[in-house]
């Protein structure tokens, strides 16, 4: 099937430095990517979608500014925490869609602790 | 809005019970409902998918259920065994074209050996 590898699976550090995570499709171009974040014993939030070559669109709520989305290339999304602070603290998935196959592939996480 | 509700958020059974997961959602105009499975500190791992128009999807031991209508989904497990501990996540996506799904908190199951 296909794979979503996201790196780093974990991270930890000081409040005001900024994160960046990385989403890669192994076996397959991406049209689209999710990221979301969770917080312990919660269920996924979506924060943006976002396709290749254009603005990521973010939910309501979610900063743009704080949480910067890049989606340059068919295999490859980032997610930059800028000026990270304690409560941003969580669980952060992406996931992938495959062309028009409904069926979503997600990453193994990143647990991002902010000091 | 659309809102996605399981219970129970815990369920501990002893190895080969049969059990079943409930998820209801609000919004009855859904395009499908997925099953997740999800480890500890792990991302997901996609389980069943059931397309609105669809009554069921089977998948090992695993079934699971979609009335629409009445916004329920069940996710019946059988002969349940220690290695399906893990937590349970059903998602449903909206009729519009953006692909979002909507997350259900989930069921932690645990199955003692």
């Amino acid at each position: 099937g296909a794979v979503v590898s996201q790196h780093p699976s974990w991270v930890i550090c000081k409040s005001g430095t900024s994160v960046k995570i990385e989403c890669r499709s192994l076996d397959f171009q991406a049209t689209t990517m999710f990221w979301y974040r969770q917080f312990p014993k919660q269920s996924l939030m979506l924060m943006a979608t976002s396709n290749e070559g254009s603005k990521a669109t973010y939910e309501q709520g979610v900063e743009k500014d704080k949480f910067l989305i890049n989606h340059a290339s068919l295999t490859l999304s980032t997610l930059t925490v800028t000026s990270a602070h304690p409560e941003d603290s969580s669980f952060y998935i992406c996931s992938a869609r495959l062309g028009t196959n409904e069926k979503l592939f997600f990453g193994s996480g990143t647990q991002l602790s902010v000091l | 809005k659309q809102e996605v509700t399981q219970i129970p958020a815990a369920l501990s059974v002893p190895e080969g019970e049969n059990l079943v997961l409930n998820c209801s959602f609000t919004d009855s105009a859904i395009y499908n409902l997925q099953w997740f499975r999800q480890d500890p500190g792990k991302g997901l791992t996609s389980l069943l998918l059931i397309q609105s128009s669809q009554r069921e999807q089977t998948s090992g031991r695993l079934n699971a259920s979609l009335d629409k209508s009445s916004g329920r989904s069940t996710l019946y497990i059988a002969a349940s065994q220690p290695g399906d501990s893990a937590t349970y996540l059903c998602a449903v996506r909206g009729m519009d074209s953006s692909y979002k799904l909507i997350f259900g908190s989930g069921t932690r199951l645990l199955v003692r050996p």
